[in-house]
């Protein structure tokens, strides 16, 4: 199984332009997340999804957007990109089985806006 | 502030050792902790979890240890190996659900040959 995948790996952006990072996941798991990381920093979630057609902010959702069309695909959204959106993005799927709420993570895209 | 915060940023210890990552939480509703690896230029790898109704889980070479006394949780890792090189998060669900964590900045564990 290919488990979360995210695309692209890299990517440079101008001030101002947008663009969307994509993530799939092939678990068939209902709950989907953003999170960007920051250097030295932990983890902050951006977004999640609890399901197809439902999204909601997390603790950082300014500047950002999501969809949630289908159970499999949940693409991330910049618009108008600035500076303090140069981050590493990861992605990550859950199932929230039983006690565990164990996410998994995709490889992560780092963005980077001059 | 950060919820979850971690005593020590940096670790050094010797290949073989036993290694205790240490982590603070001031959520006192959060009933659910897991600790995460990330290796260099990789996503964060699921390593073990813990309820509040427990003060002690044990995995595969690693056990995690739960004070709610003193909001504590703690990640012993023994006969430390190169390969857990790495820097290690611990999360809480700060929101009382198992699917919405809160990272701790992490603590870089570096195992010397």
């Amino acid at each position: 199984n290919a488990g979360v995948t995210q695309t692209p790996k890299f990517r440079i952006l101008k001030i101002g332009q947008s663009m969307t990072l994509q993530c799939t996941q092939d678990m068939n798991h209902n709950y989907m997340y953003w999170y960007r990381q920051d250097p030295g920093m932990g983890l902050k979630l951006i977004y999640y999804s609890v399901g197809a057609g439902i999204t909601d902010k997390g603790e950082v959702p300014n500047g950002y957007n999501v969809s949630r069309s289908t159970t499999e695909d949940f693409p991330l959204r910049l618009e108008l990109a600035a500076p303090s959106q140069t981050s590493v993005y990861f992605c990550a799927s859950s199932v929230v089985k039983g006690i565990s709420g164990e996410l998994f993570f995709g490889e992560g895209s780092r963005l980077t806006v001059l | 502030g950060e919820s979850v915060g971690l005593h020590l940023p940096t670790l050094s210890v010797q290949e073989g050792d036993n290694s205790i990552i240490n982590c603070a939480y001031s959520n006192s509703a959060s009933d659910y902790f897991i600790w995460y690896k990330q290796e260099s230029g990789k996503g964060p790898q699921f390593i073990i979890d813990i309820r509040s109704n427990m003060d002690k889980r044990q995995g595969q070479r690693v056990t995690v240890l739960l004070n709610k006394t003193v909001k504590h949780l703690s990640l012993q890792i023994a006969a430390t190996q190169p390969g857990d090189s790495a820097v290690y998060f611990c999360a809480e669900n700060s929101g009382g659900s198992n699917y919405k964590l809160t990272f701790g900045k992490g603590t870089l564990l570096t195992v010397n040959p």
